[in-house]
């Protein structure tokens, strides 16, 4: 069954320390692994996008890392900010004629003063 | 540059009412699609549509209908509201289908409640 899962369910940490999102994936055919970040009461935007061939891509303070043969990816969160307070979605594209998007039920993350 | 305005933000519908949730993108993108957000889950595909006059069906179709009579415009309509679609729903554009790596750019989301 193709599915996305997503740990911690929640996390807690303190301004400036740094948190690692995981996620883990049984999808297939794999196309790309997209991490999002939703603020609550907004819209998923798109924090980075990864295929098959790509092992780490950042986005400023972001770098997701992704291993296709375990078949897992992560988020790194360096020096949190309050504004990274928010749900972090990790969705995996599947290959195929099908190419549809399975989505984990995201990580909320809480960043306190 | 809007991106993908939804309309109206937030709806209150009684059983049995009928609506339609707007969607409209300026960024020219033949790809567009309707998902809903519950409590627990991951968003869910309700329908899609890959460029005007074609639509297809999602992993959670019934009980909607939608159209796709211009590039811009994606209108998702609910033909008999149940409190069960009680739910956010989010529209979402790209270029394509996302098989290219292509950004997929999500609306503010609709926040429906059926009583």
């Amino acid at each position: 069954k193709n599915q996305v899962e997503q740990s911690p369910q929640s996390l807690i940490i303190l301004e400036g320390k740094n948190c690692t999102l995981q996620c883990n994936y049984t999808v297939s055919p794999f196309s790309n692994l997209r991490w999002y970040k939703q603020d609550t009461g907004r819209g998923p935007v798109s924090l980075t996008i990864m295929t098959f061939s790509e092992n780490t891509k950042s986005n400023g303070r972001y770098t997701a890392t992704l291993d296709a043969d375990t078949k897992q990816s992560s988020l790194h969160i360096t020096a949190s900010q309050l504004s990274d307070s928010a749900s972090y979605i990790c969705v995996v594209k599947r290959g195929g004629s099908q190419g549809n998007l399975i989505f984990g039920k995201g990580t909320k993350l809480s960043v306190k003063p | 540059n809007a991106g993908v305005t939804q309309t109206p933000k937030f709806q209150v519908l009684k059983t049995g009412q009928s609506m339609t949730l707007q969607c409209a993108q300026d960024m020219n993108h033949e790809y567009m699609s309707w998902y809903r957000q519950d409590p627990g889950m991951g968003l869910r595909l309700i329908h899609y549509s890959v460029g005007a006059g074609i639509t297809d069906q999602g992993e959670v179709p019934n009980g909607y209908n939608v159209s796709r009579s211009t590039t811009e415009d994606f209108p998702l309509r609910l033909l008999s509201a149940a409190p069960s679609q009680t739910s956010v729903y989010f529209c979402a554009s790209s270029r394509d289908r996302g098989l290219s790596g292509n950004t997929i750019y999500f609306g503010e989301g609709s926040w429906l409640t059926v009583v």
